[in-house]
């Protein structure tokens, strides 16, 4: 199976800060990476898809880039409604598989 | 507006059988791949199992393998997962999801004697 390895597992931010997360394969899965947003007792919510593209009705300051092994997720400027637990996953192959999340809270 | 209501979830002893269902609406449910996705209380996300659109395909992660199944009828726009042989490792939020884009907001799953 490929592992995702999520870095940090979780940060402390403050309003306005900018925010990277990092995602790292055990193998080159391409592209083939979806971003997710969780918040307490909620669903997943999609970001992004292919690693860098926007899902419809997510704000700018979301952005994903990597290829290969590496990939991180960018929020620009971080908002109040930002404070959640981020996920990547590979669908690169199968099983699909998660990150083990980074949970951003508020400094 | 595209929906999926997931139900069925319940308290079962281990061992035990469950069936549940996720019910589509807002989009041609035949046309996608659908997923279900776990969560363990407290925990991170699994994925669980998936189904092509027309059934054709169906891939598990090796943890479920033989002892759950994933099926649709896409006359009644449903999908399904027939969860057997339950463990108490199986308890968990279960969300059925199109293709991992759009959520349902999950059934609980305790597996407890």
């Amino acid at each position: 199976d490929i592992q995702m390895t999520q870095s940090p597992s979780s940060l402390s931010a403050s309003v306005g800060d900018r925010v990277t997360i990092t995602c790292r394969a055990s193998q080159g899965i391409r592209n083939d990476l979806d971003w997710f947003q969780q918040k307490p007792g909620k669903a997943p919510k999609c970001l992004m898809y292919a690693a860098s593209t926007l899902k419809s009705g997510v704000p700018s300051r979301f952005s994903g880039s990597g290829s290969g092994t590496e990939f991180t997720l960018t929020i620009s400027s971080l908002q109040p409604e930002d404070f959640a637990t981020y996920y990547c996953l590979q669908y690169n192959k199968y099983p699909r598989t998660f990150g083990q999340g980074t949970k951003v809270e508020i400094k | 507006e595209m929906q999926l209501v997931e139900s069925g979830g319940a308290l079962v002893q281990p061992g035990g059988s469950l069936r549940l269902s996720c019910a589509a609406s807002g989009f041609t449910f035949s046309n996608y791949w659908m997923d279900w996705v776990r969560q363990a209380p407290g925990k991170g996300l699994e994925w669980v199992a998936n189904i092509k659109g027309d059934g054709s395909e169906r891939y598990y992660v090796d943890s479920v393998k033989g002892r759950f199944t994933v099926s649709r009828d896409n006359t009644k726009n449903s999908l399904y997962l027939q969860m057997d042989s339950l463990r108490a490792e199986d308890t968990a939020i279960y969300y059925c999801s199109t293709a991992l884009v759009d959520w349902g907001q999950g059934t609980l799953v305790t597996v407890s004697s």
